[in-house]
């Protein structure tokens, strides 16, 4: 079981917006703005997408964007398009000096 | 280009060990933390440990799962990151990718492009 709680699926069709969630506790997501996003395409490494919250490097489309409420850390892509679909993995520095992940969200573009 | 390239993955028997190796390029090695994340087949990320900076405090940190059987290390003269595993599981078959921690930072980039590791009799 893993540290921070992703859905295990989203879909969306081009143009639309989706949100996947994040949610940790007061030890990790909570505590630190240290929440990252990571994009994985079948057989690629992970790339970073949105790092400390909701700085997104550059590079990385402006569709996508970042945030947190309390526990729970958010990423949005706006305007969805064919080349969005993949797997997406939260990360969060924990009080433990440790890192987490979450369990990935598998993004399907209809 | 700032790049990551893992190697020394492998088939080794359970109880065996392993030792992989991350060679980084184009950018100040020595600055960085280095990172150890795993993936095994069909399933999420797995942070297996970090590597500051020589001389800070606390240098290492593990994941539970690997605590007392993994080390990493590294050698800036070599620009390399070095991961012992030792009493290797079946569980432990997975890709390793080793990451540059950000500056300042709690994000990872790159990421090598990683290394298959089966356990396996």
């Amino acid at each position: 079981q893993s540290a921070l709680t992703q859905p295990a699926s989203v879909s969306g069709s081009p143009g639309q917006s989706i949100t996947i969630s994040c949610t940790g506790t007061s030890s990790d997501v909570g505590a630190y703005d240290y929440v990252s996003w990571y994009q994985q395409h079948p057989g690629e490494a992970p790339k970073v997408m949105i790092y400390d919250v909701n700085i997104r490097p550059s590079g990385v489309s402006g569709r996508f964007s970042g945030s947190k409420s309390g526990n729970t850390a958010s990423l949005t892509i706006s305007g969805l398009q064919a080349e969005d679909e993949g797997d997406y993995y939260c990360s969060s520095h924990t009080s433990t000096k440790a890192w987490a992940f979450g369990g990935g969200t598998k993004l399907t573009v209809l | 280009e700032v790049q990551l390239v893992e190697s020394g993955g492998g088939l080794v028997q359970p109880g065996g060990s392993l030792k992989l190796s991350c060679v980084a390029s184009e950018f100040v090695f020595s600055d960085f933390p280095i990172h150890w994340v795993r993936q095994a087949p069909g399933r999420g990320l797995e942070w297996v440990g970090r590597i500051r900076r020589i001389g800070d405090t606390n240098a290492t940190g593990y994941g539970e799962s690997v605590k007392g059987r993994f080390t990493i290390s590294r050698d800036d003269s070599k620009n390399t990151a070095y991961l012992q595993m030792n009493s290797l599981k079946t569980e432990d078959t997975a890709v390793y990718y080793c990451l540059r921690q950000l500056l300042g930072s709690a994000g990872f980039d790159p990421w090598g492009q990683g290394t298959l590791v089966t356990v396996s009799s």
